[in-house]
C-alpha cells in the first residue's frame, strides 16, 4: 500500500529556510493532490497547502507569502519550503495524499521541526 | 482560532457512544458535503475515520458513523472502547481561500 515519509532538519535558525521532502511508495504520485499539514504543539492540526502532479498549486494564505512547493515524478516525492521561520512555525509537519475533493487518507509519519537559535 | 469549532472534550464510559459536534459555516460545513473526521493519537499521524460526511475507508469500524445537520457535522462513536481514547479532529472544504479547515479538535476520555 501507498506509504509516506516525511524527511528533513528537525532544528532550524529563525529567519532561516524550512525544507522538508516527502518520499512517496507503493504508488505513484500521479493523478493525485498531495498536502502538508502541521501541528504546533498543544495545538491543533493547520493545513498548509495542496500540490499536484501537474504543479498545480493551492496554499493557506496565512502561510502563502512564505511559501514554495515542488514536486518529483522521476524520485516520486514532493516538497516544501517555508522561508523566514519563527518560532511559530515550530511543529509538526505531516504530509499526506489527498482522496477526494479535501480527506487525506495516508498521512506520514510526521517529522518535528523546531525552529531555534 | 479553528475555523471549524469542536468542543474541547468529551467523555464516555464504555459501551455507550458519544456524540462529537463541529460548527462551521455556509463556507464549508454548510456549503459541501465534503466533511472528514480524523483520529489522533498522541505522538502518532491522522488517521482517516470519516469522508464525504458518512463514508468510512476500508477497514474503519462501523462503531463510527458521521452525519450532518446544516452547518454542523457529528461524528458517533459507539459501543465505546479504551482504544477509543484519542483526539478527533473535523476538517472540511471550503470556498474560501483557505481549501482545507480544521476543528480545533477534542479529547475524548473513556472513563
Amino acid at each position: 500500500q501507498v506509504q509516506l515519509q516525511e524527511s528533513g532538519p528537525g532544528l532550524v535558525k529563525p529567519s532561516e529556510t524550512l525544507s522538508l521532502t516527502c518520499t512517496v511508495s507503493g504508488g505513484s504520485i500521479n493523478s493525485y493532490y498531495w498536502s502538508w499539514i502541521r501541528q504546533p504543539p498543544g495545538k491543533g492540526l493547520e493545513w498548509i497547502g495542496f500540490i499536484y502532479y501537474s504543479d498545480s498549486t493551492t496554499y493557506n494564505p496565512s502561510l502563502r507569502s512564505r511559501i514554495t512547493t515542488s514536486l518529483d515524478t522521476s524520485k516520486n516525492q514532493f516538497s516544501l519550503n517555508l522561508t523566514s521561520v519563527t518560532a511559530a512555525d515550530t511543529a509538526v509537519y505531516y504530509c499526506a495524499r489527498i482522496s477526494g475533493l479535501s480527506d487525506m487518507d495516508v498521512w506520514g509519519k510526521g517529522t518535528t521541526v523546531t525552529v531555534s537559535s | 482560532q479553528s475555523a471549524l469549532t469542536q468542543p474541547a472534550s468529551v467523555s464516555g464510559s464504555p459501551g455507550q457512544s458519544i456524540t462529537i459536534s463541529c460548527t462551521g459555516t455556509s463556507s464549508d460545513i454548510g456549503g459541501y458535503n465534503y466533511v472528514s473526521w480524523y483520529q489522533k493519537y498522541p505522538g502518532k499521524a491522522p488517521k482517516l475515520l470519516i469522508f464525504d460526511i458518512s463514508n468510512r475507508p476500508s477497514g474503519v469500524s462501523h462503531r463510527f458513523s458521521g452525519s450532518k445537520s446544516g452547518h454542523t457535522a457529528s461524528l458517533t462513536i459507539s459501543g465505546l472502547q479504551a482504544e477509543d481514547e484519542a483526539d478527533y479532529y473535523c476538517s472540511s472544504y471550503s470556498s474560501s481561500s483557505t481549501r482545507v479547515v480544521f476543528g480545533g479538535g477534542t479529547k475524548l476520555t473513556v472513563l
